[in-house]
């Protein structure tokens, strides 16, 4: 049973334009959200995060927004530019028992134009 | 760097044999982890610690274990390695409940 879904495989944009990816869940004690970037042939490297007390955090290009009644949540990066060109990943933490339990979903690959 | 070192980074391995992978922390952070990545299924988180000898199945724990006797080391074992644990494999680390958590180059295993 996925908990965390990334329902896009892949998205293509044009260099400066918005890039919009989404990421779903199941898991209502999720309560501590991250994204993280992947480039060929290395590990993942952290983004950008948000509590589940939040709906919005930024930073600089990119954005995450928090929709708890819907268990949605998604990442714009704006201007996209072609060194975002990446496997992206959300993930999602329960707090249950302060275990720190992080469970990621199965990526999406952006691809930005020049 | 994050202080996190995988070895080997690279392993070719036959089937039936016995395979373990370390992860190696300069962080002193409580938290590891280790996940496979696998096309199609993103990451999968295999096992986790949240402290010495403290650990916990993650989504895909059958035929791995693990240990973790001081901080700075989290192993991975293979006890009868299959085909369908080729994969590439990334261990992370994370210091708090609200941190992110920082993941190593990986370990890409080939069971033949």
């Amino acid at each position: 049973d996925q908990q965390v879904k990334q329902n896009s495989p892949s998205l293509s944009v044009q260099e400066g334009r918005i890039s919009i990816l989404n990421c779903d869940y199941t898991n209502s004690m999720f309560d501590y959200f991250l994204w993280y970037k992947k480039y060929p042939a290395e590990g993942p490297t952290f983004l950008i995060s948000i509590s589940s007390i939040k709906d919005k955090n930024e930073d600089g290009r990119f954005t995450v927004f928090l929709n708890k009644s819907a268990k949605h949540l998604s990442l714009h990066i704006v201007p996209s530019q072609p060194g975002d060109s990446a496997v992206y990943f959300c993930a999602a933490r329960t707090f249950a028992g302060n275990t720190g339990k992080l469970i990621f979903g199965q990526g999406t690959t952006l691809q930005v134009k020049p | 760097d994050a202080g996190i070192t995988q070895s080997p980074r690279h392993k070719v391995t036959e089937t039936g044999t016995p395979v373990t992978l370390r992860c190696h922390q300069t962080e002193n952070h409580r938290y590891m982890y280790w996940y496979r990545q696998d096309p199609g299924h993103g990451l999968r988180l295999i096992h986790y610690s949240y402290g010495v000898k403290d650990t916990d199945k993650g989504e895909v724990s059958d035929g791995y274990s693990v240990s973790r006797s001081k901080t700075e080391d989290f192993l991975l074992t293979l006890e009868s390695a299959t085909s369908s644990q080729t994969s590439v494999y990334f261990c992370a680390i994370r210091q708090g409940s609200n941190t992110e958590a920082f993941f190593g180059q990986g370990t890409r295993l080939t069971v033949v």
